[in-house]
């Protein structure tokens, strides 16, 4: 059974980075079947994708976002690993890692998602 | 303001049934597949369905989805307490140089 775990800082300050991993079980992040993906949702919003990875390192971002973020991976541990520059109190959301098949269109697999609040 | 419409809420009776309308444009429904979630209060999203109109394995035939141009329609029948949850549609779209992921406001169904 696939498994996706977020992990990192819960508060981060005002125009400092914020710094997530998400933790892949279960499966190969080098299967090559699935891009990862990072979606966002701020307390009583929506959801918004923020941007995902391929196993290759080729990205996609959302425009919104692309100056400030950087989705990377990390095969050797299973991991993606999601970075965002400059962040603001408009940052402050519930950050959820999810799988994304090649082979169909639809995120079949989501983290439980992590707090990351910015605040001085 | 989401790139693709929901309504904010949809209600009925157990039992009844209900449908979530999603409406976007040529960028986005018109030229891509939809994807379903169920968000349940304090949890992560689930995939409910995929291109359209798939279930993946383990969701019951309850649910359903269609695509008609430039709208999607989420429909549930047999409603059921535990149906009470916040649904979003999602797709691609790509009227900006970049394709990107876009997703509806989300609609809050009520089991009264």
């Amino acid at each position: 059974q696939v498994q996706l775990q977020e992990s990192g800082p819960g508060l981060v300050k005002p125009s400092q980075t914020l710094s997530l991993t998400c933790t892949v079980s279960g499966d190969s992040i080098s299967s090559g079947s699935y891009y990862w993906s990072w979606i966002r949702q701020p307390a009583g919003k929506g959801l918004e994708w923020v941007g995902r990875i391929y196993t290759s390192g080729s990205t996609n971002y959302n425009p919104s976002l692309k100056s400030r973020v950087t989705i990377s991976v990390d095969t050797s541990k299973n991991q993606f690993s999601l970075k965002l520059k400059s962040v603001t109190a408009a940052d402050t959301a519930v950050y959820y890692c999810a799988r994304d098949p090649l082979r169909y269109f639809g995120m079949d697999v989501w983290g439980q998602g992590t707090t990351v609040t910015v605040s001085s | 303001q989401s790139v693709l419409t929901q309504p904010p809420s949809v209600s009925a009776a157990p039992g009844q049934k209900v449908t979530i309308s999603c409406s976007g444009s040529s960028s986005n429904i018109g030229n891509n597949y939809v994807s379903w979630y169920q968000q349940l209060p304090g949890t992560a999203p689930k995939l409910l369905i995929y291109d359209n109109s798939r279930r993946p394995s383990g969701i019951p035939d309850r649910f359903s989805g269609s695509k008609s141009g430039t709208s999607a329609t989420l429909g549930i029948t047999g409603l059921q307490t535990g149906d009470e949850a916040d649904y979003y549609c999602g797709t691609w779209d790509s009227s900006l140089n970049t394709p990107y992921w876009v997703f509806g406001g989300g609609t809050k169904v009520t089991v009264l």
